[in-house]
């Protein structure tokens, strides 16, 4: 069935240093990928997303690299702050074409000042 | 000049009545959907509807039902509300069904 797997669920870094978050999916026909950064009683917001003809994206600190044959795609964030201290989830499109996107478990990133 | 809008931001409310939660979108988008956030911050897809159409309908139990009266409006109504219907629940719109969720604030619903 469609599935999403996140690791890890927790990750701890000092400020500065550079964290990676990632994803695996199962539904081989999945296109779109997005990446939400959730803070402590905020909405998700999008944060960068990346489509299946790409294979990297960046947008300043942050990137996401897809491997479609692996079916695995990845969160980089660099130089981290304090601020980017979040849950963040990642999702894939499903194949049905309705909008409908599976998250992962998310992951709470906490950067030490 | 918020894009997308829920109310209530709270509720609590006591087992076996019935809520509401509306919600609302201002960016012209075609598909509003429901989201069930968990304890455990899992996020879960309940509706979706395009056009006020239903066109996702995950396995919700029947006390939960949706109404889209117009593209820019998705309603939520619970009957007979249960302990383990405690939860953030959130809407979120799309275009055309495709591309980037848009999410409301939320609605944190605590049943007692």
């Amino acid at each position: 069935g469609e599935n999403v797997e996140q690791h890890p669920s927790t990750l701890s870094v000092q400020e500065g240093d550079s964290a990676v978050i990632k994803c695996t999916y199962s539904d081989s026909a999945s296109n779109y990928f997005p990446w939400y950064k959730q803070e402590l009683g905020k909405r998700p917001q999008l944060i960068i997303d990346i489509r299946s003809n790409v294979g990297e994206k960046k947008d300043q600190r942050i990137a996401v690299t897809l491997n479609k044959t692996a079916k695995h795609f990845s969160l980089h964030i660099t130089e981290t702050q304090p601020e980017d201290s979040a849950v963040y989830f990642c999702a894939a499109s499903v194949s049905s074409n309705t909008g409908k996107l599976i998250f992962g478990q998310g992951t709470t990133l906490q950067v030490k000042p | 000049d918020t894009a997308v809008s829920q109310t209530p931001k709270y509720l609590v409310t006591q087992m076996g009545n019935d809520k509401s939660i509306k919600c609302e979108q201002n960016l012209g988008h075609d598909t509003m959907y429901w989201y069930k956030q968990d304890s455990k911050k899992f996020l879960k897809i309940m509706f979706s509807y395009n056009n006020k159409e239903l066109i996702i309908n995950e396995t919700v139990p029947n006390r939960f039902s949706p109404k889209s009266p117009d593209k820019a409006h998705l309603n939520l109504h619970i009957n007979s509300l249960e302990l383990g219907d405690s939860a953030v629940y959130f809407c979120a719109s799309s275009q055309e069904g495709r591309g980037a969720l848009y999410f409301g604030p939320g609605t944190r619903l605590t049943v007692l």
